[in-house]
């Protein structure tokens, strides 16, 4: 498997305009999260996902920010409209099932937004 | 509730330095305990893990124990090099019925001089 894979891996965007990142996780896995990584705030989970499921979006910051996973080889995070502080990188993270499992990281997604 | 508390960085040593990085966890039940590396541009992948008390996880030179009196999982390595200059974040997964989040630490940033 060649792991989580992300894209795009960097992304530019001015104030306002709509911006989607894509994951796909490792085949099999139950578990899809997005986190979020700043230098003021480190790691923060926004949103994970079970067999499809939303199921904790408590850390999604603002109604701007929303996602989806219709299926289980694919998820999107998006950001409408997007501000300068939404600038950060965005990781999504995999995981086998609920216990003792570890999560696997795709490269992250880092988004500027101008 | 469920955290995790490591030391503060950055940390910078001198090449074949002996490191250790602090981690202490708060948690209901009898949690996993985990380091993730995170390579600069990357994202984060797991170092090593315990899922039971007085566990030794290891990898790569790095050694951690599962001290359940201490509530710690110190990170250590008894020569560093260069390449292991990175973030190190220390997790915990709980046990419970609800624990299907890692929580993560804060991060502690490592630079390895020669």
């Amino acid at each position: 498997d060649a792991g989580v894979i992300q894209s795009p891996r960097h992304e530019v965007t001015e104030m306002g305009q709509e911006v989607t990142l894509r994951c796909k996780p490792i085949s099999g896995h139950d578990y899809l999260f997005w986190y979020r990584q700043t230098m003021m705030r480190g790691l923060e989970l926004l949103i994970y996902f079970n067999n499809n499921v939303p199921i904790d979006d408590s850390g999604m910051p603002e109604d701007r920010f929303s996602a989806k996973m219709p299926n289980a080889s694919f998820s999107t995070l998006k950001i409408q409209p997007s501000e300068p502080r939404d600038s950060a990188v965005y990781f999504c993270a995999s995981r086998l099932d609920r216990v003792n499992t570890e999560a696997f990281f795709g490269q992250g997604t880092r988004l500027t937004v101008v | 509730g469920n955290s995790v508390t490591q030391m503060e960085g950055p940390v910078t040593l001198s090449e074949e330095a002996f490191l250790t990085i602090n981690c202490t966890y708060t948690a209901t039940g009898y949690p996993s305990l985990f380091w993730y590396v995170q390579y600069p541009g990357e994202g984060l992948q797991l170092l090593l893990k315990a899922t039971k008390a007085d566990d030794k996880g290891s990898n790569k030179g790095f050694e951690a124990t599962y001290r359940k009196e201490t509530t710690s999982f110190h990170l250590e390595k008894g020569s560093v090099q260069v390449s292991d200059s990175a973030v190190y974040f220390c997790a915990l997964s709980p046990t419970s019925n609800t624990g299907t989040l890692v929580y993560f630490g804060t991060g502690t940033s490592l630079t390895v001089i020669p």
